[in-house]
């Protein structure tokens, strides 16, 4: 059974960076047929798409975060990762890692990580 | 188009059918997925391609797809059928995600 996690900080300070790992279990982010992805939430509102990316690094971003997101990939430890830098409180919200039937079916999803953006 | 409209909120009668929307120009291109989000919870794949439905999902789900316009259908829907649903699929270059707003079904 395949199990996503998110993990990092809960609490990030404005103007600084937001860094979530998602850690993939019961099976391999190496996979062929599938492409990994993060979407956010603000607290009460709909779901908004942040980017996707492959095993071998190759990604997708959301025009509108493009400038200030990184997903990366490590394969070593069957995990990947988001970076997005100089947050403001309008970055508050719940992350979601998910994998990706294809490159647009979230199939499998994370519990969720909330993270606020606030000193 | 790079947007997906959904009406805000439906509601329908214990056991009686319900239709919930998604317009947008790349559906005419891009088969549309359906996601299912309870309250604290994790959103759920429900519905993919149009009309395909996840190991576990009730057969009371079903999809279609007219021109710019994809339908999730519940079909003698149940009270634990409450809960916000969002559709998503790519935008017209086919490289980008795009989510609904969401709508908010009430099962009266």
């Amino acid at each position: 059974q395949l199990q996503l996690q998110e993990s990092g900080p809960g609490l990030v300070e404005p103007s600084e960076i937001l860094s979530l790992t998602c850690t993939v279990s019961g099976g391999s982010i190496r996979s062929m047929s599938h492409y990994w992805g993060w979407v956010r939430q603000p607290p009460g509102k709909g779901l908004e798409w942040i980017g996707t990316i492959y095993y071998d690094g190759s990604s997708y971003y959301n025009p509108s975060l493009k400038s200030r997101v990184t997903l990366s990939v490590d394969t070593s430890k069957n995990l990947f990762s988001l970076k997005l830098t100089s947050v403001t409180a309008a970055d508050t919200g719940f992350y979601y890692c998910a994998r990706l039937h294809g490159t647009y079916i979230f199939d499998q999803w994370g519990q969720g990580r909330l993270v606020t953006v606030s000193s | 188009s790079s947007e997906l409209t959904q009406d805000p909120a439906v509601s329908v009668a214990l056991g009686q059918t319900v239709n919930i929307t998604c317009q947008g120009d790349s559906l005419r291109d891009y088969y549309a997925s359906w996601y299912q989000q309870k309250p604290g919870q994790a959103p759920l794949l429900v519905l993919y391609n149009k009309d395909n439905r996840p190991s576990g999902i009730p057969d009371r789900f079903s999809g279609s797809n007219s021109g710019s316009t994809a339908s999730l259908t519940i079909t003698g829907t149940q009270a634990e059928d409450e809960a916000d649903y969002y559709c998503n699929s790519r935008d017209s270059s086919g490289d980008h995600q795009l989510f609904g707003g969401g709508t908010k079904l009430t099962v009266l």
